[in-house]
C-alpha cells in the first residue's frame, strides 16, 4: 500500500538559517505529492504540491522537487522565519484514492 | 462559510460512552476524509468517501469508527464505547474530486479528549 515516510521532528532552527525536511514515498501508480502545514491553533493547509515527476512546487520561499527516482519530496527554505514555526505533513495521494500522510515534523524557528 | 468547519472544537466524554462529531464541507466537494491526528503518530486516515459511498474504512478497531453522510457537505463521524487511545484531533477533509493532484481543504478538528 501507498506510505510516506518523514524526517522526525522536532527542528529546532535559529532565524535565518537552512531548512530541509526529508520526505519519501512508496506508492502503486504515479502519486501527485504534497506538503501541507499546520499552523498552531489551526488546521492543515496545503502548502505546495507536484503533480508528476521533476515537477518543482514552491510557496511562501518553500520548495520541493518531485524525484521519481529516489521516490522523494524533500522540503527546502533557504532562510527561515519565526512565523514559520509549525507542523509539516508530507502526502501523496493517487488517483481514486486517499490522501496518505507522513508522521508530521515540528519546526520550531528561534528569533 | 467558505471553508471546512467542524463542530464541537472540543469535546470531553466518558469512557464508554458514544461521541458523534460532525463536518459540514465545502459545497460541492465529492471526496471526504476523516482523520486522527495524535501528537508523535501523525495522522490516521479513518474514512474515506466518495459522494455517499463509503469508499474504504479503516481503524482501530474499525468497527467502532463509522461516518455517515445524510447530505452532501455534512458527514458525522460516530466513534461507540470510547477509549482512553481514542483521545486525539479528529480531522476532517474535502476535495473536489477524487483525482490525485486535487488540494484537500481540512477543518480546524476537534480535539475529542476520553477521560
Amino acid at each position: 500500500g501507498d506510505s510516506v515516510t518523514q524526517m522526525e521532528g522536532p527542528v529546532t532552527l535559529s532565524e535565518e538559517a537552512c531548512l530541509t525536511i526529508n520526505c519519501t514515498y512508496t506508492a502503486t501508480g504515479y502519486p501527485s505529492l504534497f506538503w501541507y502545514v499546520q499552523y498552531p491553533g489551526e488546521g492543515l493547509q496545503l502548502l505546495l504540491k507536484a503533480t508528476k515527476a521533476d515537477d518543482k512546487g514552491s510557496n511562501k520561499g518553500f520548495e520541493a522537487t518531485y524525484r521519481k527516482e529516489t521516490t522523494s519530496f524533500h522540503l527546502e527554505k533557504g532562510s527561515v522565519q519565526v512565523s514559520d514555526s509549525a507542523v509539516y505533513f508530507c502526502a501523496l495521494r493517487t488517483s481514486g484514492s486517499r490522501l496518505t500522510f507522513g508522521e508530521g515534523t515540528q519546526l520550531t524557528v528561534n528569533p | 462559510g467558505a471553508g471546512v468547519s467542524q463542530s464541537p472544537r472540543y469535546k470531553v466524554a466518558k469512557r464508554g460512552r458514544d461521541v458523534a462529531l460532525r463536518c459540514d464541507s465545502i459545497s460541492g466537494h465529492v471526496t471526504l476524509y476523516w482523520y486522527r491526528q495524535t501528537l508523535g503518530q501523525g495522522s490516521e486516515v479513518l474514512t474515506y468517501s466518495q459522494s455517499d459511498a463509503q469508499r474504504d474504512k479503516s481503524g482501530r478497531p474499525s468497527g467502532r469508527f463509522s461516518a455517515e453522510r445524510p447530505e452532501r457537505s455534512v458527514s458525522t463521524l460516530k466513534i461507540q464505547r470510547t477509549e482512553q487511545g481514542d483521545s486525539a484531533v479528529y480531522l476532517c477533509a474535502s476535495s473536489l474530486d477524487g483525482a490525485g493532484g486535487t488540494e484537500a481543504f481540512f477543518g480546524q478538528g476537534t480535539r475529542l479528549t476520553v477521560v
